[in-house]
């Protein structure tokens, strides 16, 4: 199975202040017939079910605000948030699709300093 | 608005069975793959399971492998998942989710949307 570790475990940032999730995956996601990497990230706020952020290691979905981007490839991948807001407080995981089992990492809690 | 409804959770004894279902709702379900994940309480994300459209494809995760059964009902959009024998470990929010692909080609994408989950309480 891909191993998924994320760092920090949590991390406090100041509103308007970036975060950045780092997400590292035990072995490449990136399947080079299309150069896609097999990589998502969500945000699961309290009391809520997880919500799709990010697809294809940088693809926002739709409606999801353009201060959250990501990017990487293959092992290392990061979720930034540019400029942090109050709801922006969450967990937020990244999940590896490359192969089965699909896989998550534990997760980082954001908070507002 | 895609929606997925969880239930058929509760308490259990250890070694008991539970049934979970999950209705879907505001897409065509038959089209897609559909996936169960489960969370234990203050823990991360952990899937278990997870069907093709035509169920052609079963998938298990280790820990459930030979105890839990995926199946679905495309005529009733839903999909189940029942569970055998039952241990402390199983205790989690199973959440039904809707993967982004269909599952003909043998893999799984992202989850694209998420019920809010039933809860699963195994203990004596």
């Amino acid at each position: 199975d891909i191993v998924m570790t994320q760092s920090p475990d949590s991390l406090a940032v100041s509103l308007g202040e970036r975060a950045t999730i780092n997400c590292k995956s035990s072995q490449s996601v990136l399947y080079t017939p299309n150069h896609k990497n097999y990589l998502a990230w969500y945000q699961q706020k309290p009391g809520q079910p997880p919500k799709l952020l990010i697809s294809w290691a940088s693809s926002r979905e739709s409606g999801v605000p353009d201060r959250f981007s990501a990017s990487g490839s293959g092992t290392d991948f990061i979720l930034t948030i540019s400029s942090l807001q109050a709801e922006d407080v969450a967990v937020y995981f990244c999940h590896q699709y490359y192969s089965s089992p699909p896989t998550f990492g534990g997760g980082t809690k954001v908070e507002i300093k | 608005e895609v929606q997925l409804v969880e239930s058929g959770g509760g308490l259990v004894q250890p070694g008991g069975s539970l049934r979970l279902s999950c209705a879907a709702s505001g897409f065509n379900s038959n089209n897609y793959a559909m996936h169960w994940v489960r969370q234990a309480p203050g823990k991360g994300l952990e899937w278990i399971s997870g069907i093709s459209w035509n169920s052609g494809r079963l998938n298990y995760a280790e820990s459930v492998r030979g105890r839990f059964t995926i199946s679905r009902d495309d005529a009733k959009h839903s999909l189940y998942l029942q569970m055998n024998s039952l241990r402390a470990e199983d205790s989690a929010l199973y959440y039904c989710t809707k993967d982004a692909g269909s599952g003909s080609d043998q893999r799984e994408y992202f989850f694209d949307s998420w019920g809010q989950g039933t809860l699963v309480a195994v203990s004596s």
